[in-house]
């Protein structure tokens, strides 16, 4: 069974730093890219950040352009994030998703989230 | 700033037909978007439906469908049950890494 679960959030004050990660079980890691999602309290999901297999090709959303940073370790089946200079503004519930085949789109699996509280 | 637009909320009656849209703010949106959509309850990760415009997810009911409707990616609901009840998102794939999910759209079924 595929599984993605995610830890590592908290409550943070703003210019603070986190560092989230995802454990994947179920499937063989390193054969699939993966993202970063998240939403905040009461609003929609918006995409953060992608990752290929090899870690070669990297994106990031504008808003978390250089204060977020995305990474994986194949050989410890983990997806990371490092969240740098937090602001209020980034407090939501992340979700690391796998890509499922070819389609960009398809999210086709998500862990069940990791709230960030970012508050003074 | 590309916005993907969404419905933001949507009114049905049990086993009636509904259809969701999603939008670009300039352009339409066409099968080269990947167009995407996904159901989130309360509390819970979302689920794929659709994916790349028509494509149903395993073990989705075949009453979800997708399409492209003149300028805009659907999600059609053919005769709705009570747990549809959900929030709708669409994603599109901008190109050069870049993704947008829709503001999403709140479905009751009453």
């Amino acid at each position: 069974e595929v599984q993605l679960v995610e830890s590592g959030g908290g409550l943070v004050q703003p210019g603070g730093s986190l560092r989230l990660s995802c454990a994947a079980s179920g499937f063989t890691f390193s054969s699939y890219s993966m993202n970063w999602v998240r939403q905040a309290p009461g609003k929609g999901l918006e995409w953060l950040s992608y990752i290929s297999t090899s870690s070669s090709t990297i994106y990031y959303a504008d808003s978390v352009k250089g204060r977020f940073t995305i990474s994986r370790d194949n050989a410890k089946n983990s997806l990371y994030l490092q969240m740098n200079s937090l602001r209020d503004e980034d407090t939501a519930v992340y979700y690391c998703a796998r890509r499922g085949g070819s389609c960009p789109t398809n999210f086709d699996y998500w862990g069940q989230g990791t709230l960030v509280t970012v508050s003074s | 700033q590309t916005v993907v637009t969404q419905e933001p909320s949507f009114s049905v009656s049990p086993g009636e037909t509904v259809t969701l849209t999603c939008a670009l703010s300039s352009g339409s949106v066409s099968t080269s978007y990947n167009p995407s959509w996904y159901q989130q309850t309360p509390g819970q990760a979302p689920r794929t439906l659709i994916y790349s415009t028509n494509t149903r997810s395993s073990g989705v009911p075949d009453r979800f469908s997708g399409s492209i409707l003149g300028n805009r990616s659907a999600l059609t609901i053919t005769g709705a049950q009570a747990d549809d009840e959900s929030d709708y998102y669409c994603v599109l794939y901008m190109g050069s890494g870049s993704w947008v999910f829709g503001g999403g759209t709140k479905l009751t079924v009453l």
